[in-house]
Parts: C-alpha cells; sequence; structure tokens
C-alpha cells in the first residue's frame, strides 16, 4: 500500500534554514508528481510547491519563492523541501502529497503524509 | 493565482440534513476542481475530483456538481462521522490554491 512518511520537522530560529524530506512507499515514486502542501497551526491548507515526475519542472507559491527548493531523488524514492530564510510565518505542519494526473486534464492528491511539524521560532 | 473562496465559513446541522457547501473561483477552471475532508489531527481525505467523481471507497452520500466558477458540494444525509472540515481545490493553475475551508459542525 501506498505510504509517505515526512521527517525533518522541528524549532528552527527565523532566518535559518531546514530540510524536509518525504519517504515514499507502495507505488512508482518516479511516475508521479508530488506537492507539498502546509497547514498553519488552527489555519487552512495552504499549497507550497510541486516537482514533476521526472524532476524536470517545479512550481512554487509566491509566499515561499526564492526561500524555498523543492527537489526529489528517484532512486531513493524521496522528496525533499529545502527551506531558507525562515519566517515566523512559515510555521505549519508540512504534508507532502501525491498527484494523479487526469486523461482529461487536471488532477488531485489522492495519498497525504500525516505530515512533520516546523516551528519558526526564536 | 486563482484564488477560491469557500462559502459558509462554519455550518451547524443535524444528523440526516441535506447539507450543501459551496466554492467559488475567481476565474474559470472548467472542472478541474477537488474536494477534500479533513478530520482534527489527519491529513486531508480525497472526496470529489474532477468538479464531480466520486474517490473510491467514499459514500455515495457524497456528490459534487458544477463547472466554470461555481462549484457544490452536497452531503444528501448528514451522519455524525461527516463532522469534519471541508476543502475546494483547483488544479487548473499549476500554482494550486485552496479555499479557505468549511467546518461542518453537527
Amino acid at each position: 500500500q501506498v505510504h509517505l512518511v515526512e521527517s525533518g520537522g522541528g524549532v528552527v530560529q527565523p532566518g535559518r534554514s531546514l530540510r524536509l524530506s518525504c519517504a515514499a512507499s507502495g507505488f512508482t515514486f518516479s511516475s508521479y508528481g508530488m506537492h507539498w502542501v502546509r497547514q498553519a497551526p488552527g489555519k487552512g491548507l495552504d499549497w507550497v510547491a510541486v516537482i514533476w515526475y521526472d524532476g524536470s519542472n517545479k512550481y512554487y507559491a509566491d509566499s515561499v519563492k526564492g526561500r524555498f527548493t523543492i527537489s526529489r531523488d528517484n532512486s531513493k524514492n524521496t522528496l525533499y523541501l529545502q527551506m531558507n530564510s525562515l519566517r515566523a510565518e512559515d510555521t505549519a505542519l508540512y504534508y507532502c502529497a501525491r498527484e494523479v494526473r487526469l486523461a482529461r486534464g487536471g488532477s488531485y492528491f489522492d495519498y497525504w503524509g500525516q505530515g512533520t511539524l516546523v516551528t519558526v521560532s526564536s | 493565482d486563482i484564488q477560491m473562496t469557500q462559502s459558509p465559513s462554519s455550518l451547524s446541522a443535524s444528523v440526516g440534513d441535506r447539507v450543501t457547501l459551496t466554492c467559488r473561483a475567481s476565474q474559470s477552471i472548467s472542472t478541474y476542481l477537488n474536494w477534500y475532508q479533513q478530520k482534527p489531527g489527519k491529513a486531508p481525505n480525497l472526496l470529489i475530483y474532477g468538479a464531480s467523481s466520486l474517490q473510491s471507497r467514499v459514500p455515495s452520500r457524497f456528490s459534487g456538481s458544477g463547472s466554470g466558477t461555481d462549484f457544490t458540494l452536497t452531503i444528501s444525509s448528514l451522519q455524525p462521522e461527516d463532522f469534519a472540515t471541508y476543502y475546494c481545490q483547483q488544479s487548473y493553475s499549476t500554482l494550486r490554491t485552496f479555499g479557505q475551508g468549511t467546518k461542518v459542525e453537527i
């Protein structure tokens, strides 16, 4: 069965960096686009970034563009999120999610990890 | 970016009620609209994709409709386990966006 397990969260000071990982299993990781979605405490879902199945394209929310970098290692079935210049407003539970593309267009997230908590605080 | 606006922000309903949640996009997104349910302390769970297709193993009391800018999620007969927050999400743009959520209280 499909499993996505995030790790790497923790408490970090503003301006510092952190790298999150998402270990995938139970499916052919290299065939799927992958996303990061975050959720601040008590708030809604906030899309962060996407990487295509082969790593050829990456896109970011305006709020993290230039500070965060999404990457993947298909040989290790692992997705990453490098987060630099962290701010208090980046405090959130970070989920990785698998994307399924529809033949007629569009896509959806069918599997999500359990999330890893990032707290940015001095 | 495409803005997604959900209404209401919260609602209170009784078991057995028919409940309709609304999601509006800031521009036309065809039928590239998904609905997720999230319970406290859990990851979101896909309910509806492509505006009206029911995800496997999701109860048939959930249904979705709409196209263009206006979409609805309907729960035909609310059950106690449906207490949750519901989010819409567009996949028309490469930069995905979610609505702010509708909290359904039983």
